[in-house]
């Protein structure tokens, strides 16, 4: 089955530039939705349509594309941004959504 | 607004059933796929499936067998049932909104969550 690939864990200090990526092969025709997940709440949506940033966040969370690796940049992290990360697009056969496995950002 | 609410301990082979009551917004709406998706402890986000007021539905493959939707127009809500459940069942569900337009009919962007309900699944 197709699956979205992050690293399990991302580790920076306050006011340094996070990246966080997820790499699969239909990424390049679907749309990549970034979600931020806190402990105990649920997601909540940071990057929708590969790079376009919802209402309310800020612009420190930007993101792109290059073939089939799309990349979360958390620009000037704070120790509020500390979450679990989660890339969600749509899977090869264009039918179903699919999650990466989430990616635990640490703020030392 | 979304919000989850059933029972919190389900027994092993019995079914599990939740439902997503629905303010602010109609799920009547053509513009909206009503759906769940599940997180075990400790894991990741695992999509259930989703459907529309229209009967139109999708499901994850593995667990297409046990999964069941439905809309409830004159409720202005949506359920869940899951049989012949498991301990591996037990789970945090979210209730989530897709949005959906048939100008990108293979996107699936889920702009509203609910908070999330536990289930634990034991005898």
């Amino acid at each position: 089955s197709y699956e979205l690939t992050q690293p399990p864990s991302v580790s920076v200090s306050p006011g340094q530039t996070a990246t966080i990526t997820c790499s699969g092969s239909a990424l390049p025709k679907f749309y990549t939705y970034w979600f931020q997940q806190k402990r105990g709440q649920a997601p909540v949506m940071v990057i929708s349509k590969d790079s376009a940033r919802p209402s309310g966040i800020p612009g420190r969370f930007s993101a792109s594309k290059s073939g089939t690796i799309v990349t979360l940049t958390i620009s000037g992290v704070q120790t509020e941004d500390e979450a679990d990360y989660y890339c969600q697009s749509t899977d090869n056969t264009g039918t179903y959504p699919v999650f990466g496995g989430g990616t635990t950002l640490t703020v030392l | 607004q979304l919000q989850e609410s059933g029972p919190g301990l389900v027994k092993p082979s019995e079914t599990l059933s939740l439902t997503c009551s629905v303010s602010g917004g109609s799920v009547a709406s053509v513009t909206y796929y009503w759906g769940w998706i599940r997180q075990s402890a400790g894991k990741g986000l695992e999509w259930i499936g989703s459907v529309h007021s229209s009967g139109n539905s999708f499901y994850n493959p593995s667990l297409q067998s046990r999964a069941s939707i439905s809309v409830d127009t004159s409720k202005n809500q949506f359920s869940l049932n899951l049989n012949s459940v498991t301990a591996a069942d037990g789970a945090v569900y979210f209730c989530v909104r897709r949005i959906y337009s048939s100008a990108w009919s293979h996107e699936w962007y889920f702009d509203l969550w609910g908070r999330g309900g536990l289930v634990t699944v034991s005898s």
